[in-house]
């Protein structure tokens, strides 16, 4: 069975630092992209960050970039988001999900808050 | 980046009642669409990809269509577990986008 489950959420004041992790199991994440996708507190979907199966394309959203950090290791079967300089708008559940056309597995998701 | 504009916002619909959802692109994203529906705490799940690919799993009653800028979404038959919010989504080029979503409620 596919699963995705995220880690690495909480609590941090405006200028912080977290790093999110993707913990991968049921399928080979050597093979798949993976992405991170996040929903602010009833918003919809905004994308995030993207990488390719052996980590040569990187894409993030304008609104992350020069922030954040996308990578993973595929020996570890885990995707990992750092976010640096954190802002009140970067509040979300944070997604891990896999696939290029169509994104088909979702993990539950972690909850960030960015407040003082 | 491509825009993606969802109508309606919201729609009231009873079970059995036909429903179709529309998708517009700024510009044209060939057929890189996929359509996801996400209830109330939940994580989205995958309906549509390639604009009118059924997911395996997803019941028939789903399908999409279009191609370039105007898509849609329709369900045949509104069921009860089809009562949640549903948003398309842009993979043709990177930034990645969603359209801002559609709430599906019964009335």
């Amino acid at each position: 069975e596919v699963q995705l489950v995220e880690s690495g959420g909480g609590l941090v004041k405006p200028g912080g630092s977290l790093r999110l992790s993707c913990a991968a199991s049921g399928f080979d994440l050597n093979i798949y992209n993976m992405n991170w996708v996040r929903q602010a507190p009833g918003k919809g979907l905004e994308w995030v960050s993207s990488i390719s199966k052996s980590s040569t394309y990187i894409y993030y959203a304008d609104s992350v970039k020069g922030r954040f950090t996308i990578s993973r290791d595929n020996a570890k079967n885990s995707l990992y988001l750092q976010m640096n300089s954190l802002r009140v708008e970067d509040t979300a559940v944070y997604y891990c999900a896999r696939g290029v056309f169509g994104l088909d597995y979702w993990g539950q998701g972690t909850l960030v808050t960015v407040s003082s | 980046d491509i825009q993606m504009t969802q109508s309606p916002s919201a729609l009231s619909a009873s079970v059995g009642d036909r429903v179709t959802i529309t998708c517009r692109a700024s510009q044209s994203i060939t057929s890189w669409l996929a359509w996801y529906q996400q209830r109330p705490g939940k994580a989205p799940k995958l309906l549509i990809y390639k604009a009118s690919s059924l997911e395996s799993g997803v019941p028939s009653r789903f399908s999409g269509s279009g191609s370039g800028t105007e898509f849609t979404l329709t369900i045949s038959s509104l069921q009860p577990d089809d009562f949640a919010t549903y948003y398309c989504q842009q993979y043709n080029s990177y930034s990645w986008t969603f359209g801002q979503g559609t709430k599906v409620e019964i009335k």
